[in-house]
């Protein structure tokens, strides 16, 4: 079955970075793109960005240009996603999406990881 | 660039029928495909409807989506609606490439 585990909670100071992990399994991880969302509590949810695991080619949403770097290991079938210069705001719960062989919606989801930004 | 906007919140009884808007603010909503996500409290989100208006093997046929080119929105709408379907219900679409979501609806049941 497709399963997609996210790496643990983080606790970060302002203007540090973060590198959260998602392992794929249960499917061919170079054959299908992996989103990033997040969600501030009791907030809607944010898109940030994609990757195809297989080029590596990245595209990211205007806000986070800049700031945010999606990459992966593909001997490891996990994709990363790193935020830089966090501020308080950037503190949410980070999800991965594969998106679906019909490249609409977000068929698989992470389990979500919680990054808190505070001094 | 453009928006989805969803209502705030929206509530029903059971039994009865309920229809989630999610209106585009520029270009058209025929444009590009619309989903829509279920999420329950503490959960990740699930497809209930993909490509305005179809379902994931496993979405009970009580939920259906439609779009309307006169309004510029999508709809979801839910029928014989139980208890178990109180959640949150984002829109999404793209521009180009770029994923957008709609703010989100909160439904309640009662």
């Amino acid at each position: 079955q497709v399963q997609l585990v996210q790496s643990g909670a983080e606790v970060k100071k302002p203007g540090a970075s973060v590198k959260v992990s998602c392992k794929a399994s249960g499917y061919t991880f170079t054959s299908y793109d992996i989103n990033w969302v997040r969600q501030a509590t009791g907030q809607g949810l944010e898109w940030m960005g994609w990757m195809n695991p297989n080029s590596g080619n990245t595209g990211y949403a205007q806000k986070f240009q800049g700031r945010v770097t999606m990459t992966r290991n593909t001997s490891i079938s996990t994709a990363y996603m790193e935020l830089s210069s966090l501020r308080s705001e950037d503190t949410a719960v980070y999800y991965c999406a594969r998106l679906s062989s019909s490249w609409t919606d977000f068929d698989y989801w992470g389990q979500g990881t919680l990054v808190t930004v505070s001094s | 660039n453009f928006m989805l906007t969803q209502p705030h919140s929206v509530s029903e009884s059971p039994g009865k029928t309920v229809t989630i808007s999610c209106t585009r603010s520029s270009g058209s909503i025929a444009s590009n495909y619309v989903q829509w996500y279920q999420q329950r409290p503490g959960s990740s989100p699930t497809t209930v409807i993909y490509e305005d208006n179809q379902r994931p093997s496993g979405v009970p046929d009580r939920f259906s989506g439609s779009i309307d080119s006169s309004s510029n929105s999508a709809s979801l709408t839910i029928s014989g609606l139980k208890t178990e379907d109180e959640a949150d219900y984002y829109c999404q679409s793209y521009d180009s490439s770029n994923g957008v979501f709609g703010g989100g609806t909160k439904l309640t049941v009662l």
